[in-house]
């Protein structure tokens, strides 16, 4: 069956654009994550959606950052008057829970 | 600094050797798990542990969590082209949070 999906799969854009990234998570799983992975370092967890709620929302590194769920399925991730910093791989994972987690093959962003 | 750190970052080994990658925790790991990355594949999971000395394998990968479960290990037998990669380990942090290491990142020469 399709795995999880993002879009675009890379985003160049100049400093102060906002951007939308969207994940398409497999279909059923209620749990939806978003992750930052910047160069060389770990992943960064940002949030968590369980349904279209996001319980957690501990990660999102200012109020540039938002995210959201509709019909628990498809998430975007929105950031606002990005910065040089943000840029990094955006990757998404969906599941039943945290035990699994099926992750997408990320969205690159790069702000000039 | 990083809650969890892996050992090494890099590691280029000669295909059929034997590798260990550690991961090392400053807190008591109630569930850890492993993953490899790809570029362009997003991650792969490959397995989870979670009692101390816990040990599990998946063709020839073999993961093993300490009795203290502070550390574990990663060990891959007679490596192949196809085990190149990043390989993060993952621990749960509760509330439905997973964080990560750093990554190790893995070349296989022929």
């Amino acid at each position: 069956g399709a795995g999880v999906s993002q879009s675009p799969s890379n985003k160049v854009t100049e400093k102060g654009k906002d951007v939308e990234l969207r994940c398409d998570p497999i279909s059923g799983h209620t749990a939806l994550y978003w992750y930052r992975q910047r160069l060389g370092q770990g992943l960064e967890f940002l949030i968590y959606f369980q349904g279209n709620s996001a319980p957690d929302k501990s990660g999102l590194p200012s109020d540039r950052f938002s995210a959201e769920r509709t019909g628990e399925s498809v998430s975007t991730l929105t950031i606002q008057r990005t910065q040089q910093e943000d840029s990094a791989v955006y990757l998404c994972a969906s599941g039943w829970g945290q035990e699994t987690q099926y992750f997408g093959p990320g969205t690159r962003l790069l702000v000039l | 600094s990083q809650e969890l750190e892996q050992s090494p970052q890099s590691l280029i080994v000669q295909e059929g050797k034997n590798l260990t990658i550690n991961c090392t925790s400053s807190k008591t790991l109630y569930g850890l798990y492993w993953y490899k990355q790809k570029y362009g594949e997003g991650l792969i999971f490959l397995m989870m542990l979670q009692k101390g000395g816990e040990e599990k394998s998946h063709e020839k990968i073999t993961a093993k969590l300490d009795e203290k479960k502070q550390q574990s290990s990663l060990h891959i037998t007679a490596s192949q082209p196809s085990h190149a990669g990043i390989y993060l380990c993952g621990a749960d942090r509760g509330a439905q949070k997973l964080v990560f290491g750093q990554g190790t990142r893995l070349t296989i020469n022929p």
